[in-house]
């Protein structure tokens, strides 16, 4: 089954303890990325990288990393959270060349999501 | 800069009323748009996609939307909502250049018996 999977979907910390969440995809996706949903902000895009040691940041990346080590993991990391980080938090993967054959014309594959607590 | 505006952002309705979800963006070069729903305590899921061709796009469970170049709007339709349909929906645009997607804000469609 075609997936992407979070791991863990929820987790309570507290601040400055360096924490990673993790995300894993079978699908041979080149493209991931990560955002954080907050509510009435919708989705906001972290970080993405379009291919294995290739990475960049989105919107909101202050406060995250990222590494794409191999083509189907790409963990956030948290070096030193604060509560400001709480957040719902999903994984995404897409193809970077779809039917269409140009990017950002491909479907893109959520995980279940975690729901981080900074306490 | 491309943007995506939900200009409703809950959307209250009966079972077996219509319903429309409205958005709007902006963007200067060539988009793609998509429509995703989100469950309670579940992920994101594609309802459909506008990449070209006709502008009347059909997704799953009885939805579609309709591409409007001119008024720059993609907004979600469903003649007859059921219990089940009560969700957050998203309206995202992927720009042609990059494979990033911009996401609005999200509507919350709340159907009463």
């Amino acid at each position: 089954e075609a997936q992407v999977t979070q791991n863990p979907r929820y987790l309570i910390t507290v601040t400055g303890k360096k924490l990673t969440v993790t995300c894993s995809q079978n699908m041979n996706h080149e493209y991931m990325s990560w955002y954080r949903q907050d509510p009435g902000l919708g989705l906001r895009q972290i970080y993405y990288s379009m291919n294995v040691e290739v990475t960049d940041k989105g919107d909101v990346p202050e406060g995250y990393k990222v590494s794409r080590k191999e083509k189907r993991n790409f963990p956030l990391i948290l070096e030193s959270p604060s509560p400001n980080q709480t957040s719902l938090y999903f994984c995404a993967s897409s193809l970077l060349r779809g039917r269409y054959t140009l990017v950002g014309s491909t479907e893109a594959f959520f995980g279940q999501g975690t729901r981080l607590t900074v306490v | 800069a491309q943007s995506v505006t939900q200009l409703d952002s809950q959307v209250p309705v009966f079972e077996e009323a219509p319903v429309e979800l409205r958005c709007n963006y902006s963007s200067s070069v060539s988009v793609y748009l998509f429509w995703y729903v989100q469950y309670p305590n579940q992920g994101l899921q594609l309802l459909l996609k506008y990449l070209s061709g006709s502008t009347l796009v059909k997704g799953i469970n009885g939805f579609e939307a309709e591409f409007n170049k001119s008024q720059t709007s993609f907004h979600l339709r469903k003649p007859s909502v059921h219990i089940s349909d009560t969700a957050e929906y998203f309206c995202a645009v992927g720009i042609g250049s990059q494979g990033n997607l911009i996401f609005g804000k999200g509507t919350k469609l709340s159907v009463k018996p």
